[in-house]
């Protein structure tokens, strides 16, 4: 199984500045086959980035994706109040899915 | 647009059975993609449970395979969960999401999308 390790645990920013978040996979992963979640207190997830580049719908554009094999970044260029949020990385590989610890954007 | 709803017990004893019902509304169950169980323990992060194709076949989370059962009715456009002999550790909140997937460059993406609002299952006596 393929273990997915986010860093850093936590990110304290404040609004207006650029996030940088990771997602180091144990073993190779396929680009097409890695996502990203945004989950709020008390909500579910929601889809952001999939196939490791691409915006879901209606994601804005200042949410991106990059990375390959056994790195992959979130960035978010400028945070907005309400980004504020646990991320989560997710992988698809030998017919299993896991997800990342995830990584916590707070208020500084 | 896609909308998915839990249900079923809040409770559970230990050594029960866990049953959950997600209810599908605004797309065709039976037309295609997978529809899937995932769950967070308070506080903690996102496990996948399993998944049920539109044709019926199933993938199961390896550490969980010999407990769970997930099954699908057509006709009332929902999918189900049973996870047998629960113990406190099975208490999260479960959620239903559809595992869609897109042709990008040449290749499959895979995604969960949307989700439903979790439901909370706590295992105790």
């Amino acid at each position: 199984e393929i273990v997915l390790t986010q860093s850093p645990g936590t990110l304290s920013l404040s609004p207006g500045e650029r996030a940088t978040l990771s997602c180091r996979a144990s073993q190779s992963v396929s680009s097409s086959y890695l996502a990203w979640y945004q989950q709020k207190p008390g909500q579910a997830p929601r889809l952001l980035i999939y196939g490791a580049s691409s915006r879901a719908t209606g994601i804005p554009d200042r949410f991106s994706g990059s990375g390959s094999g056994t790195d992959f970044t979130l960035t978010i260029s400028r945070m907005e109040p309400e980004d504020f949020a646990v991320y989560y990385c997710q992988q698809f590989a030998n017919a299993a899915f896991t997800f990342g610890p995830g990584t916590k954007v707070e208020i500084k | 647009q896609v909308h998915l709803q839990e249900s079923g017990p809040g409770l559970v004893k230990p050594s029960g059975t866990l049953s959950l019902t997600c209810a599908v509304s605004g797309d065709s169950i039976s037309d295609s993609d997978w529809w899937t169980w995932v769950r967070q323990p308070p506080g903690e992060g996102l496990e996948f449970i399993g998944e049920v194709s539109h044709s019926g076949s199933t993938n199961y989370n390896s550490s969980l395979k010999s407990r769970i059962t997930i099954s699908l009715d057509t006709s009332k456009k929902q999918f189900s969960l049973k996870l047998n002999s629960v113990t406190a550790a099975d208490s999260a909140v479960y959620f239903c999401t559809r595992r869609s997937h897109m042709a990008i460059f040449g290749l499959v993406a895979f995604m969960f999308d949307p989700w439903g609002q979790g439901i909370l299952v706590t295992v105790s006596s």
